[in-house]
């Protein structure tokens, strides 16, 4: 079936730099994209969404962009801080109150 | 903001006993709950969709008798899980939903023995 699926499991960044991290979705119908950070031992944590009728969208220190065309999702972090170490989660939704459908997973370590 | 509590945070039962989690949405109505299992470094995996007043519409492969969902008013969804076995041991996880707002819980660590 479909799904939504990330490219790398493991990021290693510098503090103070920035890190992306990827993800695929493979379902054209999905209209709502959202960026969850998860802590261990706890439930996913709200980062940001974006809708499909854009294709980027900024908060603080992080952007999510959303190419329609090859039905790619990234999530920026500027300056990433010890604190953002974390997994980070793309998750998609095609209607409001629908089931949400979460990616692989991707593990960020931030090095001091 | 929304909030949403699920209880226990932890638990720990025996083999063969049931086990009941509690998801609550603290200032909203929910008009749709979520509960998801998550296995250590994967994934979450929706178990199954609980819509107020009505049956729950469980996932492939999610057996809708040993993971019993009750969702008996707007701001409350419970799953039990009966006749628990080790294998059942993961972390779950609840998600109320408001309109396209998806709030989870902090999850619920349940280790059989």
């Amino acid at each position: 079936g479909e799904s939504v699926g990330l490219h790398l499991p493991t990021l290693s960044v510098q503090e103070g730099d920035n890190s992306i991290i990827n993800c695929a979705y493979s379902n054209s119908a999905s209209d709502y994209f959202i960026w969850y950070k998860q802590e261990s031992g706890k439930g996913p944590q709200f980062i940001i969404d974006i809708r499909s009728n854009m294709d980027k969208r900024q908060g603080q220190r992080v952007t999510v962009l959303l190419n329609k065309t090859v039905k790619h999702l990234s999530l920026q972090i500027a300056a990433t801080q010890p604190g953002d170490s974390a997994v980070y989660f793309c998750a998609e939704n095609r209607a409001a109150g629908n089931k949400l459908t979460f990616g692989g997973g991707t593990r960020v370590l931030v090095k001091p | 903001g929304a909030v949403v509590s699920q209880h226990p945070s932890w638990v720990i039962c025996k083999s063969g006993t049931s086990v009941k989690i509690e998801c609550r949405s603290l200032d909203f109505q929910a008009t749709t709950m979520f509960w998801y299992r998550q296995f250590p470094k994967q994934s979450l995996m929706l178990m199954a969709t609980s819509n107020e007043g009505s049956k729950a519409t469980y996932e492939q492969g999610v057996e809708k008798d040993k993971f019993l969902i009750n969702h008996a008013s707007l701001t409350l969804s419970t799953l039990t899980v009966t006749s628990a076995h080790p294998e059942d041991s993961s972390f779950y996880i609840c998600s109320a939903s408001q309109n396209y707002g998806y709030t989870f819980g902090s999850g619920t660590r349940l280790t059989v023995v």
